[in-house]
């Protein structure tokens, strides 16, 4: 069965600094991966997604991912954070068509 | 494009009573709805996946005879949950994809059950 794996709960980083958010997945085929941000209380909104092609994805808000099939991994990166990040984020596989299967989130803080 | 909207956004209900949620699609058609339920500092648990015109297919563990739900046309899915009770309380996202090809989803912005 497919699943996802965010290792880390919460990460807390200081503005302007570098961020890498962790994603693993276990699927036997070709995956769809995509990363969404939740703000409290909030839907979700998509970042970004992988299909095919070019394995470095670029994003709103500055974030890009990096598809690592060796790695089963989709890591979401952004160069300076924002206070404004603050937030849920949830990576996600597409499977059997239509389904998403959403890893257990991790809740960024962001120091002033 | 890809606007999805949830009515309402909160609701506050007594035990025994009904609730119905409202998903739409604004701009596009959906051709399959998905409806999940999240708890606090939890991820987003699938309840079930309707499609235009025919019944929902619920997950395994969610009680199709207390989480109704119809997709009557192509932009409209209700999630109505009956004989609500504490422990029905919850946030509830409902998601919309446009046609067969696309895996993505876009996200309604959820509505918060509480049930007294």
């Amino acid at each position: 069965a497919q699943s996802v794996t965010q290792p880390d709960i919460h990460i807390t980083v200081s503005e302007g600094a570098s961020l890498e958010l962790r994603c693993n997945y276990s699927y036997g085929a070709t995956p769809y991966l995509f990363w969404y941000v939740q703000s409290p209380g909030q839907g979700l909104q998509l970042l970004l997604k992988y299909f095919s092609g070019d394995t470095l994805v670029q994003g709103i808000k500055g974030f890009e991912a990096e598809f690592k099939r060796s790695q089963s991994s989709f890591n979401l990166r952004k160069p300076s954070v924002h206070w404004s990040d603050a937030a849920e984020y949830f990576c996600a596989v597409g499977y059997a068509g239509n389904m998403l299967t959403f890893g257990g989130g991790t809740r960024l803080m962001v120091k002033p | 494009g890809a606007v999805v909207s949830q009515h309402p956004s909160r609701v506050i209900c007594k035990s025994g009573t009904s609730v119905k949620i409202e998903c739409r699609s604004l701009d596009f058609q959906a051709t399959t709805m998905f409806w999940y339920r999240q708890f606090p500092k939890k991820s987003l648990m699938l309840m079930a996946t309707s499609n235009e015109g025919s019944k929902a297919t619920y997950e395994q563990g969610v009680e199709k005879d207390k989480f109704l739900i119809n997709h009557a046309s192509l932009t409209l899915s209700t999630l109505t949950v009956t004989s609500a009770h504490p422990e029905d309380s919850s946030f509830y996202i409902c998601s919309a994809r446009a046609g067969q090809v696309s895996y993505e989803q876009y996200f309604g912005p959820g509505t918060r059950l509480t049930v007294t």
